[in-house]
């Protein structure tokens, strides 16, 4: 079936660096993408959304990129930083499916180093 | 915080058991997803509830079932319980269920089944 998934289950980067966490997804019909965070012992948390129509969305400290052609979706993060550190899952869904429910990922944990 | 709240937080039950799951969107959210995380499976949509309605059902077993009352809280049912049950259970909702998909996520409902 098609699903989303993740390149890399673990990535570590130095404090103040820039993070780049990918994501590959396989329904091409998919039209509206979402980064989720989810630190331990918490419910995933909304980072940012970018809807097929868009190759690129910024928020605070964050960008999302999307590149259709090979169904490539990143999650940059500006300047790590330690309360950066949780696990963070891509998401897809197609609004035209009938069902809201989103499609999520396995999941990267990014790990901050001091 | 994300205003969505789920009791109980913790849930031990032996296997064939029953048991219900609450969670009470944040107010003015219409809409209600619960999903299913597991260290296999990671996060699955199990089912979706609108206004009262159910909306779209996801990877839900038979076993399980779910409502939305008029106050727009929503319980999930797990009945006959197996070991493999055991699973983070997390409820969502947004304000319509339609774009934007910014879900928000409650802390979740960890059962362990023994």
């Amino acid at each position: 079936g098609e699903s989303v998934g993740l390149h890399l289950p673990t990535l570590s980067v130095q404090e103040g660096d820039n993070s780049i966490i990918n994501c590959a997804y396989s329904n091409s019909a998919s039209d509206y993408f979402i980064w989720y965070k989810q630190e331990s012992g918490k419910g995933p948390q909304f980072i940012i959304d970018i809807r097929s129509n868009m190759d690129k969305r910024q928020g605070q400290r964050v960008t999302v990129l999307l590149n259709k052609t090979v169904k490539h979706l990143s999650l940059q993060i500006a300047a790590t930083q330690p309360g950066d550190s949780a696990v963070y899952f891509c998401a897809e869904i197609y609004s035209g499916g009938g069902a809201d429910g989103l499609t999520f990922g396995k999941g990267t944990h990014l790990i901050i180093q001091p | 915080d994300s205003g969505v709240t789920q009791t109980p937080k913790h849930l031990i039950t032996a296997t064939g058991q029953r048991v219900t799951l609450r969670c009470s969107p944040r107010s003015g959210d219409l809409s209600v997803y619960w999903y299913q995380q597991s260290l296999d499976q990671g996060l699955q949509f199990l089912i979706q509830y609108y206004n009262g309605e159910e909306r779209a059902k996801g990877n839900i077993l038979e076993r399980f079932s779910a409502q939305q009352f008029p106050d727009l809280h929503s319980e999930l049912n797990l009945s006959s319980l197996e070991l493999g049950d055991s699973a983070l259970y997390f409820c969502a909702s947004s304000v319509s269920g339609r774009p934007p998909y910014e879900q928000y996520f409650g802390p979740g409902t960890r059962l362990t089944v023994t």
